[in-house]
């Protein structure tokens, strides 16, 4: 059974470009959240979604944007980089909405420069 | 604002020397206390969840237990290969999880 999974592994970008990173969950779970990891610090909730819907927001600008597809896949926009948008971006999938045992993928690294 | 604070920020041990990590947490509505390994470069691993005061949990070397404004993870004889950052994640009653910046611990053999 395929845990979650995330693309790409590495990513590094210029300032001001754009990014997509993308998240399969397990199977039979329903529910991706993204969280952003800096370093030495914990992850910070970005965004939930379920039913195709942005259901939760953290506290983050409008320049991270995400979308669910109908195979609960998602994926996590970031426009207009900024040097402090490097860090690793976390996925995390879960059967509801209530983020019980959510498990993680093993993340994408991206490098702003 | 939801609160967490894992304390002490690293830890180092020898094998077989056993200790505890500290996660004090203000949360409104306390629906769950998470708590995760985290090797470096990967995605967190799920340990345990803890709902309600006074519950324990336990798994192999790792014994969890929570009290209404912390929550302690008890490292029995830790070995080289528990090594990790544990993380202490608070659910607050939207939902939404809250992370502590973890804890580093480092075993010796």
């Amino acid at each position: 059974d395929a845990g979650v999974t995330q693309s790409p592994t590495h990513l590094i970008k210029t300032r001001g470009q754009q990014v997509t990173l993308r998240c399969s969950p397990k199977s039979g779970h329903d529910t991706v959240s993204w969280y952003q990891q800096a370093l030495g610090q914990g992850p910070q909730f970005i965004f939930q979604y379920y039913e195709e819907e942005e259901r939760q927001r953290g506290n983050f600008p409008d320049r991270f944007s995400g979308h669910q597809f109908p195979n609960y896949s998602s994926e996590l926009n970031v426009n207009a980089l900024l040097l402090g948008d490097s860090a690793l971006y976390l996925c995390a999938s879960s059967f509801g909405t209530d983020g019980t045992e959510a498990f993680f993928g093993q993340g994408t690294r991206l490098t702003v420069v | 604002e939801d609160q967490v604070t894992q304390s002490p920020e690293a830890l180092r041990l020898q094998e077989g020397e056993s200790s505890s990590l500290n996660c004090s947490y203000t949360v409104s509505g306390l629906r769950g206390l998470f708590w995760y390994r985290q090797d470096p470069g990967k995605g967190p691993e799920f340990l345990f969840t803890l709902y309600s005061a006074g519950e324990e949990k336990e798994k192999e070397r790792l014994k969890a237990t929570l009290t209404k404004k912390e929550s302690f993870l008890h490292i029995t004889a830790p070995k080289p290969e528990d090594s990790a950052t544990y993380l202490c994640a608070v659910q607050a009653a939207d939902y939404k999880l809250s992370f502590g910046a973890g804890t580093t611990v480092t075993v010796r053999a």
